[in-house]
């Protein structure tokens, strides 16, 4: 069983300020990892997909970062909104010898923005 | 509108019952996943079909089978239903049969009475 770790499970910030949370998955074996938004009542929503070690992705105010070789990820908000309340999900991707494993995912870190 | 169709949105059934859910991944994806998100549970993989075939398996129930058809829309079959089965389950779909950003269905919410 893979163990795709996020942290922290909730996270409350003041409107404006930026902040991050971590995923963590397993370093062998790496084949993706994929970060995804899900808002209340809605399905997850895809942010970005990164392959490489030292990867960086960026859309508008949120980025991340990966570190295969240690097995974490990083994602970054900055000024947080309310519109950026929802819980962010990571997925790993492992691989093995028959080709590409499915898409396992973290439990998510709930972020809300209070204003 | 992520272009992903699934139906039923919603079903409600007692114990011992089969039910079908349907999914219609977006033009021009091949590639079906099907996720259960019980109570308190994040998404749980189960099954991955690419172009007609298995792909990948995660922690499917031997109660639980799925295909993808010719036209690429996909059922997942739940059987011998229990109050466990109860959850949300969601497909998703991508062009590619790996590592590309998935595209998630509204989901079909199973409740089993």
């Amino acid at each position: 069983i893979l163990n795709v770790e996020q942290s922290p499970q909730s996270l409350h910030v003041q409107e404006g300020d930026s902040t991050n949370f971590t995923c963590s998955f397993p370093s062998s074996n790496f084949y993706a990892l994929h970060w995804y938004r899900w808002e209340t009542a809605k399905s997850p929503e895809a942010l970005f997909v990164m392959t490489l070690n030292g990867d960086e992705k960026k859309k508008g105010r949120i980025s991340a970062t990966l570190n295969t070789k240690e097995g974490y990820s990083y994602l970054y908000i900055k000024g947080s909104q309310p519109e950026d309340s929802a819980t962010y999900l990571c997925a790993f991707m492992g691989y093995s010898g028959g080709g590409a494993d499915g898409l396992t995912f973290g439990k998510g870190t709930h972020l809300i923005i209070q204003p | 509108d992520s272009g992903v169709t699934q139906t039923p949105k919603h079903l409600i059934t007692a114990t011992g019952q089969r039910v079908t859910l349907r999914c219609s991944p977006r033009s021009g994806d091949l590639s079906v996943y099907w996720y259960q998100q019980s109570l308190d549970q994040g998404l749980q993989f189960l099954i991955q079909y690419y172009n007609g075939e298995e792909r990948a398996k995660g922690n499917i129930l031997e109660r639980f089978s799925a295909q993808q058809f010719p036209d690429l829309h996909s059922e997942l079959n739940l059987s011998s239903l229990e109050l466990g089965d109860s959850a949300l389950y969601f497909c998703a779909s991508t062009w590619g049969d790996r590592g590309n950003l998935l595209f998630f269905g509204e989901g079909s919410r199973l409740t089993v009475l």
